[in-house]
């Protein structure tokens, strides 16, 4: 599986856009972006995945540019319950369960 | 539906002690691991199974053992203790053939003295 590359931490102010950025310049065509969140040390919980085209959901939406070596996750509005760490996972849909949790990026929700 | 259950939630151990790990999934899913996530570092892949009677290692397997007698249950032993061993583990399931949306358990939060 590929390997990613997140910024260790950010800031977002609260009701602003969060915009997490994530390089895979090694993805392989089969494989999927997904994005996973931690907060507080619970177990991780799915936001999103996508495979070349931009995707939304109710969490959050998903920009994956077109040579597929980047993408961004983005909260539109981001609340004070966003304040999680993001892993950011590439792999192949089908196959073993094999998510390789990188260390994240921890966004802070500013008050 | 429960989700995924983990007991305990915590537990203290003794060097060179054995303990269980209890996960539980009432989603019938197929594929179950388990990750340990050490402090300030991600998950780790432990064991994983895909299925009832199969079982393969992950990145991480030295001093584990697991078994899948049920596709409910994926239990996770500690055949002897070490410090480096403390830890939190989550345990993990998900459907077969859909695209890797992992349902994560609370943990569980193990000290190893």
């Amino acid at each position: 599986d590929a390997k990613t590359t997140q910024p260790p931490s950010m800031d977002c102010a609260e009701g602003r856009a969060a915009n997490l950025p994530c390089n895979h310049s090694t993805i392989s065509g089969n494989e999927y972006v997904y994005w996973y969140r931690q907060i507080h040390s619970q177990g991780p919980q799915y936001i999103i995945h996508g495979l070349k085209n931009n995707e939304t959901n109710e969490m959050a939406s998903l920009i994956i540019t077109e040579d597929r070596k980047s993408s961004t996750l983005i909260l539109p509005h981001a609340t004070l319950r966003d304040t999680a760490v993001y892993y950011c996972i590439v792999g192949s849909q089908t196959g073993a369960n094999n998510l390789f949790f990188g260390t994240g990026t921890r966004l802070t929700v500013i008050p | 539906n429960a989700g995924v259950t983990q007991t305990p939630k915590f537990q203290v151990l003794k060097t060179g002690q054995s303990m269980t790990l209890q996960c539980a999934q009432d989603m019938n899913h197929e594929y179950m691991s388990w990750y340990r996530q050490d402090p300030g570092m991600g998950l780790r892949l432990i064991h994983y199974s895909v299925g009832a009677g199969i079982t393969d290692q992950g990145e991480v397997p030295n001093g584990y053992n697991v078994s899948r007698s049920t596709t409910e249950d994926f239990p996770l032993r500690l055949l002897s203790a070490a410090p480096s061993q403390t830890s939190v583990y989550f345990c993990a399931s998900r459907e077969t053939g859909l695209y890797n949306e992992q349902f994560f358990g609370p943990g569980t939060r193990l000290t190893v003295l």
